[in-house]
């Protein structure tokens, strides 16, 4: 079944450390998307990339950082900049960024700082 | 800017209830609209999508509606069951100069109680 893979599930996070969560679609989407929810508030876009080997900052991106060098994959890192990090983190994928097209998600990765 | 608002925030109702949750939105320029529902601690899962040309789409008990002109879109469930309590959350896709952007709300959190 195609879909949207993201791992860990839960993943802990020590002050001052760098951690990296993955998203793997394998629905030969073009855009991928990196979306942040809190407790009380919508979703807030990350970052996004609409072909490998390009990304654009979204609403909320400092802290984090991305690659796209595969169409499969889309790993954010969120590193020790983000202030914040704790959150729920979901990865969406689009067959197209410049059409009309719905978007699928992945299951999310909880981050905790400890 | 697109903003997207949702209400209720919160809706309780006995089984078998029909029920509508609302969803609008301030930029009536849009490409589609997508209603999600979100399980505790779990992922999106795509109900509708209706495209900006349509008026309704219906899956099962489940129907949505779109008008542009006004800036809303309603949820209509029908015949309420238990399975159905999880928040409700509408987006809408714009297109930017960076390609299409998805604007959520904050959701409904719905719960049907026997």
């Amino acid at each position: 079944d195609g879909g949207i893979t993201q791992s860990p599930k839960y993943l802990f996070r020590k002050e001052g450390q760098n951690v990296t969560l993955s998203c793997e679609q394998n629905l030969n989407h073009d855009a991928m998307y990196w979306y942040r929810q809190d407790p009380g508030q919508g979703l807030r876009l990350i970052y996004y990339s609409q072909i490998v080997n390009d990304f654009q900052k979204g609403d909320i991106a400092e802290g984090y950082s991305v690659s796209r060098e595969k169409k499969e994959s889309f790993p954010l890192t969120v590193t020790s900049a983000q202030k914040n990090p704790t959150a729920f983190y979901l990865c969406a994928s689009s067959l197209s960024g410049q059409g009309n097209y719905g978007y699928t998600f992945g299951s999310g990765t909880r981050l905790t700082v400890v | 800017k697109q903003e997207v608002t949702q209400i209720p925030a919160a809706l309780s109702v006995p089984e078998g209830e029909n029920l509508v949750l609302n969803c609008s939105f301030t930029d009536s320029a849009i490409y589609n609209l997508q209603w999600f529902r979100q399980d505790p601690g779990k992922g999106l899962t795509s109900l509708l999508l209706i495209q900006s040309s349509q008026r309704e789409q219906t899956s099962g008990r489940l129907n949505a509606s779109l008008d542009k002109s006004s800036g809303r879109s309603t949820l209509y469930i029908a015949a309420s069951q238990p399975g159905d309590s999880a928040t409700y959350l509408c987006a809408a896709t714009i297109l930017t100069g960076g390609g299409n952007k998805l604007t959520f709300g904050t959701g409904t959190q719905l719960k049907v109680e026997l």
